[in-house]
């Protein structure tokens, strides 16, 4: 069973342009969760999503940030117009729910230069 | 106040020692509770499941006390290699949702 997959590992981002972060959950799990992480600091939460939902997105920076996770295909964390501030490490994790625990992706470093 | 509430440490301690760490949490209707474990640049990796009866894992013990809304770890003999940062992790009932706490940071010594 693979586990969570997140791609890239590294990316790298000039100020203005787009980032596209991907999560494909273990198989069979339908809830998936994306928290960034600042160095030094820890894990903050950002949106937690269903298949085709999105049911909490508190942690969301109000603009240039979405997330989507389509019935097909892996979830998306999606950055628009980066700012150097949004260099992170950008976690994904998945469960299937029910109060089980979840399990991490290795993670998408981001670095804005 | 915070859903999910840890001391952030650290914790310097020497080889063999015993260190606890304590969580507590404010939604009553919390439902599943875990620790996790993350190495520094690492992704959080689970240490293990805190049931109502308390569970041990080797030289880890995990305890709830759902009165208090609290849970407690418990490491003895600690390692050189047990230094981490300590997540605590609560499961809320009412939207499945996995709230963490900030983290514990341990850091054991020769």
């Amino acid at each position: 069973n693979a586990g969570v997959m997140q791609n890239p590992r590294h990316l790298v981002r000039r100020r203005g342009q787009e980032a596209r972060l991907r999560c494909s959950p273990v198989k069979g799990h339908s809830h998936v969760y994306w928290y960034r992480q600042l160095p030094e600091e820890g894990l903050k939460f950002m949106v937690y999503l269903q298949k085709e939902n999105i049911i909490d997105e508190s942690g969301m920076p109000k603009e240039r940030f979405s997330a989507e996770f389509p019935k097909e295909g892996p979830s998306i964390l999606r950055i628009q117009q980066v700012v150097r501030g949004d260099s992170a490490a950008y976690f994904c994790a998945s469960s299937q729910g029910l109060g089980e625990e979840a399990f991490f992706g290795q993670g998408t470093r981001l670095t804005v230069v | 106040r915070k859903e999910v509430e840890q001391d952030p440490g650290p914790f310097n301690v020497p080889e063999g020692a015993t260190v606890a760490f304590n969580c507590t949490y404010s939604n009553s209707a919390s439902q599943s509770f875990f620790w996790y474990r993350q190495d520094c640049r690492k992704e959080p990796k689970l240490l293990m499941s805190v049931y109502s009866s308390g569970n041990e894992d080797g030289r880890f013990t995990a305890q709830l006390n759902r009165a208090s809304q609290y849970i407690s770890l418990l490491i003895r003999d600690s390692k050189l290699s047990d230094s981490a940062t300590y997540l605590c992790v609560v499961n809320m009932r009412n939207t499945d949702k996995l709230i963490f706490g900030t983290g514990t940071r341990l850091q054991v010594f020769p």
